[in-house]
């Protein structure tokens, strides 16, 4: 089975740009979950999707927003970006509230 | 709030020794997981512990949780240079709703030294 894939792997952006990140999870899964991961205040919960509806959101300024599609994709979109949005952004997907897997990341660089 | 801490953060050891990592948190979950990250890498799950009491091992990594002092450890034993990793734990802020919201302690930068 293949595992949660993310894409891209690598963005530099420039400050007030907007971004868009796509996470695939596993087959089957239907919840997908994003975090922010920054030296300074390490993993953060972003939100969390489950058959196309936002199930929980984190503490993040509204610029974070996400989606998921009817075959569990999921996308996150930052905007207007600031330099402290330079992180590496997780995607998790379960299928049971007992285990997440993540994929491998997108490390996002804000200039 | 809830936090969740996890001591020490920085732990240098040497090979074939034992230690434990500590992790507290001040929620009522009963989901506590461990996972591994290695340097420009993804998180690996190691444990899941779902009751109070649930001890689980692998190789030489061995996790407990007490659900009523709110307390897991994380046992190494022997250690090895290949176990040189960040080790979180983290706990279900939503237990008995959602399975996505995790809140994760610091981390704790292990560096197993020959």
């Amino acid at each position: 089975k293949a595992g949660v894939t993310q894409t891209p792997r690598y963005l530099i952006k420039t400050r007030g740009q907007q971004v868009t990140l796509s996470c695939s999870p596993i087959s089957g899964h239907r919840s997908v979950s994003w975090y922010q991961q920054t030296p300074g205040q390490g993993l953060q919960f972003l939100f969390e999707y489950f058959s196309e509806t936002q199930r929980n959101k984190g503490n993040f300024p509204g610029r974070f927003s996400g989606r998921q599609f009817s075959n569990s994709r999921s996308e996150m979109n930052v905007s207007t970006l600031e330099l402290g949005d330079s992180a590496l952004y997780l995607c998790a997907s379960s299928q049971s509230p007992f285990e997440q897997y993540f994929g491998p990341g997108t490390r996002l660089t804000v200039t | 709030e809830l936090k969740v801490e996890q001591n020490p953060l920085f732990l240098s050891m040497q090979e074939g020794k034992n230690y434990t990592i500590y992790c507290n948190y001040s929620t009522t979950s009963d989901r506590l997981y461990w996972y591994r990250q290695d340097p420009g890498k993804s998180l690996e799950s190691l444990f899941v512990l779902l009751s109070n009491g649930a001890v689980k091992q692998e190789g030489r990594l061995m996790a407990s949780l007490d659900t009523k002092a709110r307390l897991s450890t994380l046992h190494i034993t022997a250690a090895v240079h290949d176990l040189s990793a960040t080790y979180f734990c983290a706990v279900d802020k939503d237990y008995g709703g959602s399975q996505g919201n995790l809140i994760f302690g610091k981390g704790t930068k292990l560096s197993v030294k020959p």
